[in-house]
């Protein structure tokens, strides 16, 4: 059973471009956080989908959006990179259609704005 | 902004010792609470977790405890490896099941042979 999933494992990107990470979620979770963790604190809450809406969001600018598809998969997509978004990029996956509070965390997704 | 936090930023102890991890949270509303252990380039991983409706809870030499008078949350490691060396989090769930969890900046355990 494989647990959360995430792509690429680094990136990296110049200022103003655009990036898209990708999460699949642990077999029998329906919900995907995003999470962006900077060097040495610990991770801040960017959003959450379920049922492919945005059902929750953290304090994050508009530059930041996603996606879940039907297959509970989703993407994170940053517009006109700052070199403040350099960050590990993490996905976490629950099931909220069990009410279930643990959300279980993939390796995260380096990235470096140059 | 509210937040949950630690008290120490590293903690080093002797292979063997028992370790205490403290942390501090600021909302009395927040009814779960988790620890999450995170080694060198890899994501969260969950340790243990905590109801607020319960002042302890054990699971494989670990143990975290709940004092919701004070609002502080401890783990505490029961003989600790060298593989225990990590930064540890604790983190807060607010609102309803599954949904954000609030971090604090983390502990590192530093753990000797």
């Amino acid at each position: 059973d494989a647990g959360v999933t995430q792509s690429p494992t680094h990136l990296i990107k110049t200022r103003g471009q655009q990036v898209t990470l990708r999460c699949s979620p642990k077999s029998g979770h329906d919900t995907v956080s995003w999470y962006q963790q900077a060097l040495g604190q610990g991770p801040q809450f960017i959003f959450q989908y379920y049922e492919e809406e945005e059902r929750q969001r953290g304090n994050f600018p508009d530059r930041f959006s996603g996606h879940q598809f039907p297959n509970y998969s989703s993407e994170l997509n940053v517009n006109a990179l700052l070199l403040g978004d350099s960050a590990l990029y993490l996905c976490a996956s629950s099931a909220r259609d069990r009410a279930s509070y643990e959300q279980y965390f993939g390796p995260g997704t380096r990235l470096t704005v140059t | 902004g509210e937040s949950v936090g630690l008290h120490l930023p590293t903690l080093s102890v002797q292979e063997g010792d028992n370790s205490i991890i403290n942390c501090a949270y600021s909302n009395s509303a927040s009814d779960y609470f988790i620890w999450y252990k995170q080694e060198s380039g890899k994501g969260p991983q969950f340790i243990i977790d905590i109801r607020s409706n319960m002042d302890k809870r054990q699971g494989q030499r670990v143990t975290v405890l709940l004092n919701k008078t004070v609002k502080h949350l401890s783990l505490q490691i029961a003989a600790t490896q060298p593989g225990d060396s990590a930064v540890y989090f604790c983190a807060e769930n607010r609102g309803q099941a599954g949904t954000a969890l609030i971090f604090g900046k983390g502990t590192t355990l530093s753990v000797s042979s």
